[in-house]
């Protein structure tokens, strides 16, 4: 079974610009989650997707960023425009159920912003 | 407001021995912890958890401590070995989806 995948890998862009993150979950997983990790700092949740409908986005950090997940299969994070302070790790995750332990990460997509 | 803290960026340790990770968390309100393992370039990995209701929860080789009174917990990896040197996060929920996570300890297991 194919684990959680997230396009692209790696992302430079300059301040301004917009970028677009993909994640496709777990076949068959409903919830989709995005956490974010700036520069060696802890993990926080962005936001939680029950197929196609947004459970939670509370940690969104302001409007520039903009989460979709039509047809309750991948999932795109748009940051439009990025700041310098956008830069860091984006992880996905997925779970069949709502219990944490299973959660399953993706290997996220650093994004830089200069 | 970091709700999930790790006061110990890094630990170091001979293969063969304990390793001890710690833990602290402010909100009362967390039912539910868990650790994750991270190698580079991969995600994290779920390793453990403890419910509330539990002091002590074992996997092998890994055993995670929780004290709710201090608001503390740990994991304890014993016998440590090569494979284990990664990043480990302490993660905690109220909600039972929502994550709270430390900034994570990298561990190194020494030959």
């Amino acid at each position: 079974e194919a684990g959680v995948t997230q396009f692209p890998s790696h992302s430079v862009i300059e301040k301004g610009q917009t970028v677009t993150l993909r994640c496709d979950p777990i076949s068959g997983h409903d919830n989709l989650y995005w956490y974010r990790r700036v520069m060696g700092k802890e993990i926080k949740f962005l936001l939680h997707f029950v197929k196609e409908s947004k459970q939670d986005e509370s940690g969104m950090p302001n409007n520039r960023f903009l989460a979709e997940r039509t047809g309750g299969t991948y999932s795109t994070l748009k940051v439009q425009p990025a700041e310098l302070e956008d830069s860091g790790v984006y992880f996905c995750a997925s779970s069949h159920n709502r219990n944490t332990d299973t959660q399953y990460f993706g290997p996220g997509t650093r994004l830089t912003v200069l | 407001d970091q709700q999930v803290k790790q006061n110990s960026p890094s630990l170091s340790v001979q293969e063969g021995r304990i390793s001890i990770l710690n833990c602290d968390y402010t909100n009362s309100m967390f039912d539910y912890f868990l650790w994750y393992k991270k190698y580079p370039a991969e995600g994290p990995t779920f390793l453990i958890s403890i419910s509330s209701i539990k002091d002590k929860n074992e996997d092998g080789r890994f055993t995670v401590f929780l004290n709710k009174s201090a608001k503390h917990l740990s994991l304890h990896i014993v016998p440590s070995q090569p494979g284990d040197s990664a990043v480990y996060f302490c993660a905690a929920s109220e909600n039972d989806y929502k994550l709270s996570f430390g900034a994570g300890t990298t561990v190194t297991v020494r030959a």
